[in-house]
């Protein structure tokens, strides 16, 4: 099985910071990669597709890069509605998801 | 608009099944697969696996095989999964989420979810 890695685990960033994620596969997925957001109680939300498409209504700050075995999601400017979890998913054979990456106000 | 609308919580005791539906409208119901996921608290989704609703076809996560059971029913646009033998470790909430088919898919839309909680 295809193993996802994500970091760090955690982050404490302020308003209008620029935050980095980094997600990593066991072995090359190719640009099959999804990033997502959760809120508390919530369903995840879908953020980016196929390592760098961003999804309809999703804001502009978001955006994702990477391919094989590396992969990045940046925020440009993090907003108060931003504070949340984030999760990669690999979509090149199962669909499971990486331990995701909480990020907290500073 | 898409929705995916699931059933309600449940109570379970230890060894006992249980069966999650998720009725579908706003969209052809079999031209995406369903995707079911868990999430117990505190910690990431857990994909389950997948099915599609025109063939009802399957693909379950290895460590769910031969505890669960994913299903349709077309005439009312809906599918159902059921885990078996439960164990207090499947307390969780349960999602179901629409995806396209095969390699490089995601989940667009998803569940309100589902709390199943296991105790004896």
């Amino acid at each position: 099985d295809i193993q996802m890695t994500q970091s760090p685990s955690s982050l404490s960033a302020s308003v209008g910071d620029r935050v980095t994620i980094t997600c990593r596969a066991s072995q090359s997925i190719s640009t099959y990669l999804n990033w997502y957001q959760q809120k508390p109680g919530k369903a995840p939300k879908l953020l980016i597709y196929a390592a760098s498409t961003l999804q309809s209504g999703v804001p502009s700050r978001f955006s994702g890069s990477g391919s094989g075995t590396d992969f990045t999601l940046t925020i440009s400017s993090l907003q108060p509605e931003d504070f949340a979890a984030y999760y990669c998913q690999q979509s090149y054979n199962t669909r499971a998801f990486g331990p995701g990456t909480r990020v907290e106000i500073k | 608009q898409v929705q995916l609308v699931q059933s309600g919580a449940e109570v379970k005791k230890p060894g006992a099944s249980v069966k999650v539906s998720c009725q579908s409208s706003g969209y052809t119901f079999t031209n995406y697969d369903i995707n079911w996921v868990r999430q117990a608290t505190g910690q990431g989704p857990e994909w389950m696996g997948w099915m599609n609703p025109n063939s009802g076809a399957t693909g379950y996560s290895q460590k769910f095989q031969g505890r669960v059971t994913m299903t349709r029913s077309t005439s009312i646009s809906t599918a159902y999964l059921e885990l078996s033998d439960l164990r207090s470790d499947d307390t969780a909430v349960y999602y179901c989420a629409r995806s396209g088919f095969g390699t490089g898919v995601n989940f667009d839309y998803w569940g309100q979810g589902t709390l199943v909680t296991v105790t004896s």
